[in-house]
């Protein structure tokens, strides 16, 4: 089944505590991205990724890194998580080009204390 | 700058009532606008995309290039149409960069 999963699914963790995120797709996309779901924000962009080892900035990325060393994964990295990044998480995957439809993982439930 | 706005949060209609979901967006290229909706517990997924010219669940949207425009329209609201509805248009050559609108949440009472 073609899918975007995302790991873990909920996530309560200490501010400062180093944790991963992971995203895999099993599509063959080159693009890949991450956004944050807040409510009255919509859905933001962090980063986003056009092929392996390609990566750029979205809207917010601050306090977030990512990699793409492999076409299929492309994980989300909090360094040192604060309380302001407790959010929904997605990822989502196309294949890149204008009018592509964009499929999206289950969502990653972060909660920073 | 590049922005997408749905202005309205929330929507609650009865059953069967026509329903419209706006959204405007200023963009300094051409677009391409898609419709994606979240239904409770599950992931985003694609309703509609402009190109197609499709109607999906009974769900319409006309580009209206001179409004700048893409508004989401349905002619009899179904209590499984509650959901969360974004407006995402792509930048042609951006790089398939979607901007999500800040969503309108669908209530369909019945």
């Amino acid at each position: 089944e073609a899918q975007v999963t995302q790991n873990p699914r909920y996530l309560i963790t200490v501010t400062g505590k180093k944790l991963t995120v992971t995203c895999s797709q099993n599509m063959n996309h080159e693009y890949m991205s991450w956004y944050r779901q807040d409510p009255g924000l919509g859905l933001r962009q962090i980063y986003y990724s056009m092929n392996v080892e390609v990566t750029d900035k979205g809207d917010v990325p601050e306090g977030y890194k990512v990699s793409r060393k492999e076409k299929r994964n492309f994980p989300l990295i909090l360094e040192s998580p604060s309380p302001n990044q407790t959010s929904l998480y997605f990822c989502a995957s196309s294949f890149g080009g204008s009018g592509t439809e964009a499929f999206f993982g289950q969502g990653t439930r972060l909660t920073v204390v | 700058a590049q922005r997408v706005t749905q202005p309205e949060k929330l929507l609650s209609v009865f059953k069967g009532a026509p329903v419209e979901l706006k959204c405007n967006y200023s963009y300094s290229g051409s677009p391409e606008l898609f419709w994606y909706v979240q239904y409770s517990r599950q992931r985003l997924q694609l309703l509609l995309r402009h190109i197609s010219r499709e109607s999906i669940k009974g769900f319409t949207a006309d580009l209206n290039k001179g409004e700048t425009s893409f508004h989401l329209k349905k002619p009899f609201a179904q209590e499984e149409d509650s959901a969360m509805y974004y407006c995402a248009p792509i930048l042609t050559g951006g790089g398939n960069k979607l901007t999500f609108g800040t969503g309108t949440q669908l209530k369909v009472e019945l």
